[in-house]
C-alpha cells in the first residue's frame, strides 16, 4: 500500500455541473476525512467517516455536498450544481488510532476549478 | 471566537537552530486532540505530531515536539535543529470529541542557511 490516493488530481468544470471525487485510503485505516483548502488558507473540515458511517459533517457545508464511503473502503465526494466558490483543493486523509494516538495521512488532493 | 489561533504569519530561523511555532486553541470540550501539519510549497499535507487532551506528557516525534500547556490552552510546536527542508507552511489543528476539525491560518517558516 503506497498511501492515500485521490482521483482525479485536477478537474475543470463549468458552473452548474456535478463533479465526483474519489479517495482511496490506506487499507487498514478505519477513519477517513475530507477537507477543502483554498489558496493561502488553512484546510477546512468537510466530513468524517469511521468505517462506512459518516459520523460528522461540517455545519457550514452546503446541501450540494455529499459524501459516501460504501463498505468502509474508498470514499466519494460529490458536489452538485457547482459554483465558482467551490474552486479549491479537496484533500482526503485517512488515519488510525494506536492507543490514544492518531496518525493522519493525506492524499495529494484534487484541484477543482469551476469556470 | 477562533477555535485555533496562530499569531505568527511568518517566521525565520537559522539552520541548525530551534524554533517555536505558536498555537492557542479554544474549546470547552474536555476531550480533544491537537495536531500539527507541514505543507511544503509542493502542496502535500504532512502530519507531524498529535497530542491528546488527556496525555500527561508532551508528544515528541523525532525533531518535533509539542509543548502542551493545557491551562493556557496552548500547543506550540518546537522544531529542533532546523533544516532547509523544514521551510514550509505549518498548520495547527484541533479535533473535538464530536469529530469537528478546526485549523489555524498557518505559519510560514523559512530556514535560512
Amino acid at each position: 500500500d503506497t498511501g492515500v490516493s485521490q482521483d482525479p488530481r485536477h478537474k475543470i468544470t463549468k458552473r452548474g455541473q456535478n463533479v465526483t471525487f474519489r479517495c482511496d485510503p490506506i487499507s487498514e485505516h478505519n477513519r477517513l476525512y475530507w477537507y477543502r483548502q483554498t489558496l493561502g488558507q488553512g484546510p477546512e473540515f468537510l466530513t468524517y467517516f469511521q468505517n462506512e458511517a459518516q459520523l460528522e459533517k461540517s455545519r457550514l457545508l452546503s446541501d450540494r455536498f455529499s459524501a459516501e464511503r460504501p463498505k468502509g473502503s474508498f470514499s466519494t465526494l460529490e458536489i452538485q450544481r457547482t459554483e465558482q466558490g467551490d474552486s479549491a483543493m479537496y484533500l482526503c486523509a485517512s488515519s488510525f488510532m494506536t492507543g490514544r494516538k492518531e496518525e493522519q495521512y493525506f492524499g495529494p488532493g484534487t484541484r477543482l476549478t469551476v469556470t | 471566537a477562533q477555535k485555533i489561533t496562530q499569531t505568527q504569519p511568518g517566521m525565520f530561523v537559522q539552520e541548525k537552530e530551534a524554533v517555536t511555532l505558536d498555537c492557542t486553541y479554544d474549546t470547552s470540550d474536555p476531550s480533544y486532540g491537537l495536531f500539527w501539519y507541514k505543507q511544503p510549497s509542493s502542496g502535500e499535507m504532512i502530519f507531524l505530531i498529535y497530542q491528546g487532551s488527556y496525555d500527561q506528557q508532551n508528544a515528541t516525534e523525532g525533531r518535533y515536539s509539542l509543548n502542551f500547556q493545557k491551562a493556557r490552552k496552548s500547543a506550540n510546536l518546537v522544531i529542533s535543529a532546523s533544516q532547509l527542508g523544514d521551510s514550509a507552511m505549518y498548520f495547527c489543528a484541533m479535533r473535538e470529541s464530536g469529530n469537528q476539525f478546526y485549523f489555524g491560518t498557518g505559519t510560514s517558516l523559512t530556514v535560512i542557511p
